[in-house]
């Protein structure tokens, strides 16, 4: 159990387009999904939590107006990249919360902007 | 703030030895938790092992053991009878838990672990 899925596992856009990830936990509900980035060889940072039916909550220094988190329902959040550069390139990493404590990760999604 | 730092970018051991990764955190909080986490070159993050604060006694699993010293915030992995399949990223995590559930994960910046053969 506690699955959780991430779509697309890899996308190359344009610069100044606008990309949408989609994180889903599969066999379990998950009120509460965080967002990590990372960079090559670096470690992951925190840049979000996403909360069912509420707004997200954003890390210092980053920016809610680019990236757009919404928690539509408790099996689902989506990260928007918006107005992407090639500086926003990166692995960006999913979890879900499964009870008060336990993460679980998304296999993540490679993004590439040209 | 949380901050969590691993001191080793890189180490490499035999196939079968015994092998120790080290991390220290800093925090002024008291109801935490403590992970491991292994990154394959699949980048897939999977949970090795974790840690509540407010236990004293050393969490294991299998082959992989905690050494938890609260005072001196340390947390450090030991890998026993090492396998080559143990070869991955290792980071060592801090989550802190509030009242309505814990919050992201703070990460260390990793340990790529080698398993010779």
């Amino acid at each position: 159990g506690a699955v959780v899925s991430q779509h697309p596992s890899w996308v190359i856009c344009k610069s100044g387009t606008s990309v949408k990830i989609e994180c889903r936990s599969l066999d379990f509900q998950a009120t509460t999904m965080f967002w990590y980035r990372q960079f090559p060889k670096q470690s992951l940072m925190l840049m979000a939590t996403s909360n069912e039916g509420s707004k997200a909550t954003y890390e210092q220094g980053v920016e809610k107006d680019k990236f757009l988190i919404n928690h539509a329902s408790l099996t689902l959040s989506t990260l928007t990249v918006t107005s992407a550069h090639p500086e926003d390139s990166s692995f960006y990493i999913c979890s879900a919360r499964v009870g008060k404590e336990t993460q679980y990760f998304g296999p993540g999604t490679r993004l590439l902007v040209l | 703030a949380q901050t969590v730092t691993q001191s080793q970018p890189e180490m490499s051991v035999q196939e079968a030895e015994t092998v120790t990764l080290s991390c220290t955190y800093d925090t002024s909080e008291s109801n935490y938790y403590l992970f491991w986490y292994k990154q394959p070159p699949s980048r897939q993050m999977i949970l090795v092992i974790r840690q509540e604060a407010y236990k004293q006694q050393n969490a294991t699993e299998n082959r992989f053991s905690v050494n938890f010293q609260k005072a001196a915030k340390s947390f450090s992995l030991k890998i026993s009878d090492s396998q080559l399949g143990d070869t991955a990223m290792y980071f060592c995590a801090f989550m802190l838990f509030s009242g309505g559930g814990a919050d992201g994960l703070t990460f260390g910046k990793g340990t790529h672990l080698i398993i010779q053969p």
